[in-house]
């Protein structure tokens, strides 16, 4: 079973940006999701690296702001999100899946990374 | 984008109960259609996958039905580490999460 960390809390500025990182360990790294939670709400899938193809897919809310990359050297992803507000204050999950989609799921989830954007 | 919609959004239920979630997909997706459970201060957690396929380490007291665009969660016998929050979610047309359905201690 995969397992993952990610990198530690931040604070930001409105307008900067984060990047978050999270490295998995004891599995293989073929897909590997970002999925993000404001307090008391629900998840919102962000985009998806998928290092076998060289490809990344993103939820079209967040396209042009947001670079998902993954080092296979490392087995560590990144998830970069530019141009934040407040409303991206949020607890950002890594989460990796088995298989490609279509068929696939969510088997291993990293710990969680809090951004606050606050001025 | 698919949109999901779970039904109820909160439930009550004691203990020992049986409860079903229903989660719908805007159009069809196949058996591509997941169940995640998190409790507060946690990363959610795989339940179900592939519609119905319990994933390794889940109680059988939880199980899943379901394709094109409708699908449920059961659980059977309803056990105190079981009230949480429960997400769908599909993996048909890239990612989507459903709303969330609380399920709390009545």
């Amino acid at each position: 079973q995969v397992q993952l960390v990610q990198s530690g809390a931040e604070v930001k500025r409105p307008g900067s940006s984060v990047k978050v990182s999270c490295k998995a360990s004891g599995g293989t790294f073929s897909s590997v999701s970002w999925v993000r939670q404001a307090a008391g709400q629900g998840l919102e899938w962000m985009g998806g690296v998928y290092p076998i193809f060289g490809s990344t897919t993103y939820a079209q809310h967040f396209r042009g702001r947001v670079t998902i990359t993954a080092d296979e050297s490392t087995t560590t992803a990144y998830m970069e999100l530019s141009s934040l507000t407040s409303a991206d204050t949020a607890m950002y999950y890594c989460a990796t899946a088995p298989r490609l989609p279509p068929d696939t799921w969510f088997d291993a989830w990293g710990q969680g990374t809090l951004v606050t954007v606050s001025s | 984008d698919i949109q999901m919609t779970q039904s109820p959004s909160s439930l009550s239920a004691s203990e020992g109960d049986r409860v079903t979630i229903t989660c719908r997909a805007s159009q069809s997706i196949s058996t591509y259609l997941n169940w995640y459970q998190q409790k507060p201060g946690k990363a959610p957690k795989l339940l179900i996958y592939d519609a119905s396929r319990l994933q390794s380490g889940v109680p059988s007291r939880f199980s899943g039905s379901g394709s094109g665009t409708d699908f449920t969660l059961t659980i059977s016998g309803l056990q105190p580490e079981d009230f949480a929050t429960y997400y769908c979610q599909q993996t048909y047309s890239l990612v989507g999460f459903g709303q969330g359905t609380k399920l709390e201690i009545k």
